[in-house]
C-alpha cells in the first residue's frame, strides 16, 4: 500500500493564480480531510469528506474548494491564491469516525 | 470554539531522563483523544487513540493516560533517547468528523 500520497511536494504561485493540490489514498478509507499548518498554530481543518460525494467545511474553508468523486481521491482547489495561503498542506484519511488518521507527506505552498 | 492546549510548548531533556507533557481538551462531548508523533520533515504518525476515561496506553517507552471528566491527557516518555526528539501533537474529537489539534510539544533529547 502507498498509503496517503500528495502532489506536488512544493509549489510557488503568484497572487491570483489557481491550482489543485492532489491527494489520494489506497486504504479504502471513507473519511478524508485537508489541513494547513502554519508556524505557532496547530493543524487547522480546511475541508473534510465522509465519503464519495459528501464534503463539508472545517475551521478555515475560505478560499478553498473540494470535491470527492471517488473514495480514493480528494483534491483541494485554490481558486485565487493569496499570500495568506502560504502554508504547508496535509491530507489525511481514516477508516472510521474518530479513528486514527494517516497523513500524507505534505505540500509546501508559497504564494508571492 | 473548542480549544485544545498543550504544555509545555517545548522542552529539552538529557538522554536517559524521563519526561511528560500535557494535553487539555473540552470535557464535554468527548469521543476520542489522539496522540501523534511528528518528526521534522515528515508527516504526523499516530501513537495512541484513547476513548475511555481512565484509559492507559503503552508503546515501548511511551505511555499515555486519559481523564475525560477533567479534560486532560498525559504523555510519558521513560528513559528519553535522541530518536525521541520530535513534536508530539494531541487531537480531540467529539464524535463528529472534525479533529481539533493542539499546537504540540516540541521535545529535544540531548545526547
Amino acid at each position: 500500500n502507498a498509503g496517503v500520497t500528495q502532489t506536488p511536494k512544493f509549489q510557488v504561485l503568484k497572487t491570483g493564480q489557481s491550482m489543485t493540490l492532489q491527494c489520494a489514498q489506497d486504504m479504502n478509507h471513507e473519511y478524508m480531510s485537508w489541513y494547513r499548518q502554519d508556524p505557532g498554530m496547530g493543524l487547522r481543518l480546511i475541508h473534510y469528506s465522509v465519503g464519495a460525494g459528501i464534503t463539508d467545511q472545517g475551521e478555515v474553508p475560505n478560499g478553498y474548494n473540494v470535491s470527492r468523486s471517488t473514495t480514493e481521491d480528494f483534491p483541494l482547489r485554490l481558486l485565487l491564491a493569496a499570500p495568506s495561503q502560504t502554508s504547508v498542506y496535509f491530507c489525511a484519511s481514516s477508516y472510521e469516525q474518530g479513528g486514527e488518521q494517516y497523513f500524507g507527506p505534505g505540500t509546501r505552498l508559497t504564494v508571492t | 470554539i473548542l480549544n485544545v492546549e498543550q504544555s509545555p510548548q517545548s522542552l529539552h531533556v538529557q538522554e536517559g531522563d524521563s519526561t511528560n507533557f500535557t494535553c487539555s481538551f473540552p470535557s464535554s462531548n468527548f469521543y476520542a483523544l489522539h496522540w501523534y508523533r511528528w518528526e521534522t520533515a515528515k508527516s504526523p504518525e499516530a501513537l495512541f487513540v484513547m476513548t475511555l476515561n481512565g484509559d492507559e496506553k503503552k508503546k515501548g517507552r511511551i505511555s499515555a493516560t486519559l481523564n475525560t471528566k477533567e479534560g486532560y491527557s498525559y504523555l510519558y516518555i521513560k528513559g528519553s533517547q535522541p530518536e525521541d526528539s520530535a513534536t508530539y501533537l494531541c487531537a480531540f474529537t467529539s464524535g463528529t468528523y472534525k479533529y481539533i489539534f493542539g499546537t504540540g510539544t516540541r521535545l529535544k533529547v540531548l545526547a
